[in-house]
């Protein structure tokens, strides 16, 4: 199985601040076909997990341009330009190149 | 609008059984994988199964084979997740999903699974 590590783990911020998550798997995640199915999901309190980030960079409809997803082969990273009172939650990076699917254990984003 | 709505959760004793149901609505539901992921309290996310649009490839986590059994049915637009002798640690927040080419584009709200006796 390919094994997804995040880190930090959590992750105080000011609001207005820059964050960053780094997700990094345990094998290349670059699938047969050339892409490579990394996708990056927020889990908000008492909300439906929500797609951000698919294919390493692709934002998702209606996803803020502060969010941004960038990286390659083992080591991808998240980024909130200017983070936001609404951003606090927990961020998942989850591969989807191979079964099973994993996901790493989670980033919690909070204000300081 | 994509909706995804999970119910069929509850409290079973271990040994028990238990059927999730996902209904979709907002898009073509035959032409889009679907997935279950779960969540215990205060955990990570962990892939549970998968199926394709056409339901003739199924995929599950090494902890659920053997237990578990997705399904779907397109003309109802509905997925589902029968699961079998189940354990304490298949207590969890139970999740579906759609999406295809590698991707789950959107997620249900859940359905909670308690088993104990």
């Amino acid at each position: 199985d390919i094994v997804m590590t995040q880190t930090p783990l959590s992750s105080p911020v000011t609001l207005g601040q820059p964050a960053s998550i780094s997700c990094r798997s345990s094998q290349s995640l670059v699938h047969s076909d050339g892409n490579t199915y990394l996708s990056w999901l927020q889990q908000r309190p008492g909300q439906p997990l929500r797609l951000l980030i698919y294919k390493i960079s692709n934002r998702f409809s209606g996803v803020p341009d502060r969010f941004s997803g960038s990286g390659a082969g083992t080591d991808f990273t998240l980024k909130i330009s200017r983070v936001e009172a609404e951003d606090v939650g927990v961020y998942y990076c989850m591969q989807a190149t191979q079964f099973p699917r994993t996901f790493g254990q989670g980033t919690k984003v909070e204000i300081k | 609008e994509v909706q995804l709505v999970e119910s069929g959760g509850g409290l079973v004793q271990p040994g028990g059984s238990l059927r999730l149901s996902c209904a979709a609505s907002g898009f073509t539901f035959s032409s889009y994988a679907m997935t279950w992921v779960r969540q215990a309290p205060e955990k990570g996310l962990e892939w549970v199964s998968a199926i394709s649009g056409s339901g003739g490839n199924t995929y599950y986590a090494d902890s659920v084979k053997g237990r578990f059994t997705i399904s779907r049915d397109n003309s109802k637009n509905t997925v589902y997740l029968q699961m079998n002798s189940l354990r304490a640690e298949d207590a969890a927040v139970y999740y579906c999903g759609s999406g295809g080419s590698g991707t789950y584009y959107n997620w249900g709200q859940g359905t909670l699974v308690t088993v104990s006796s």
